[in-house]
C-alpha cells in the first residue's frame, strides 16, 4: 500500500482565494483525521470521520474551514475565504481502528505545506 | 482534561551512546501512549504504543519505551543511537474511552545525533 496520500504537497495562495487540500487514506482503514501543525499550536485536530462520518468537528477554527468525505477513499478540506494565519502543514492521517474503541495507531501523509500570502 | 509534557525541546547524543527521549502524561484513568517520529517534511510515523501488559514495550527501528505508571512516565529509549534517528518525536497519549480528540500529542523533542 501506498500509505496515505496527501495532494498538493505544497500549496502558496493569495488571501481570500479558496484552497483545496486532498487525502486519500489506506485503503481498508475506516477512521481519517485532519490535523494541523504550526510552530506555535504543535498539532491540533481539526476533524475526524468514522466510515465517511463526521464525528467530532469541534476542532475546526472557524467557519471558513469545511471537510468532507463523499466515499472511503476520498477527503478534502477547504477553506475559503483563506487568511495568512492559516499558514501551516496540514496532515491528514488513517487508522484501521475507530479511535475510542481501539488503541489503533494512525497512519499520516506527507502532509501540505499552506502559505496564504 | 488530559495532557503530556515533554519536558526537553532539544537532545543531544553522540552516535553509538544510548538515548532517552522523556515523556510524562496526566490522565484520569488508564492511559494508551503512543511515540511518533518525524522526519523533516515527512509526515508522523508510529514508533511504539502501550495498551496493556508489560511495561517495556519494544517498537520500530530498535526503539523501546517503558511505561512507569506510579511516575506517569513513558520515556523513549535505544540503546545506541544512529545519525540516522536524528529527527522530532512526539509522544501521544489517550483514554480508552476516550474519542479522537482527546489524543494529545506533547509538544515535540528534537533529536539530534552526533557522528
Amino acid at each position: 500500500d501506498a500509505g496515505v496520500i496527501q495532494s498538493p504537497r505544497h500549496e502558496v495562495t493569495e488571501m481570500g482565494q479558496e484552497v483545496t487540500l486532498r487525502c486519500k487514506p489506506i485503503s481498508g482503514h475506516n477512521s481519517l483525521f485532519w490535523y494541523r501543525q504550526t510552530m506555535m499550536r504543535g498539532l491540533e485536530l481539526l476533524i475526524y470521520f468514522n466510515n465517511n462520518v463526521p464525528i467530532d468537528d469541534s476542532g475546526m477554527p472557524e467557519d471558513r474551514f469545511s471537510a468532507k468525505m463523499p466515499n472511503a477513499s476520498f477527503s478534502t478540506l477547504k477553506i475559503q475565504p483563506s487568511e495568512p494565519r492559516d499558514s501551516a502543514v496540514y496532515f491528514c492521517a488513517s487508522s484501521p481502528f475507530a479511535q475510542g474503541l481501539l488503541g489503533g495507531e494512525a497512519f499520516f501523509g506527507q502532509g501540505t505545506r499552506l502559505t496564504v500570502v | 482534561a488530559q495532557s503530556v509534557a515533554q519536558p526537553e525541546d532539544q537532545v543531544n547524543v553522540a552516535e553509538g551512546n544510548p538515548l532517552t527521549v522523556k515523556c510524562t502524561y496526566s490522565v484520569s484513568g488508564n492511559p494508551y501512549l503512543f511515540w511518533y517520529v518525524q522526519y523533516p517534511n515527512r509526515g508522523l510515523q508510529f514508533l511504539l504504543k502501550y495498551i496493556t501488559g508489560d511495561n517495556l514495550v519494544k517498537g520500530s527501528y530498535g526503539f523501546e519505551a517503558e511505561f512507569n505508571k506510579s511516575q506517569t512516565s513513558f520515556h523513549l529509549k535505544k540503546p545506541s543511537a544512529l545519525v540516522s534517528d536524528s529527527a522530532l518525536y512526539f509522544c501521544a497519549v489517550r483514554v480508552p474511552s476516550g474519542s479522537a480528540r482527546q489524543l494529545t500529542f506533547g509538544s515535540g523533542t528534537q533529536l539530534t545525533v552526533l557522528p
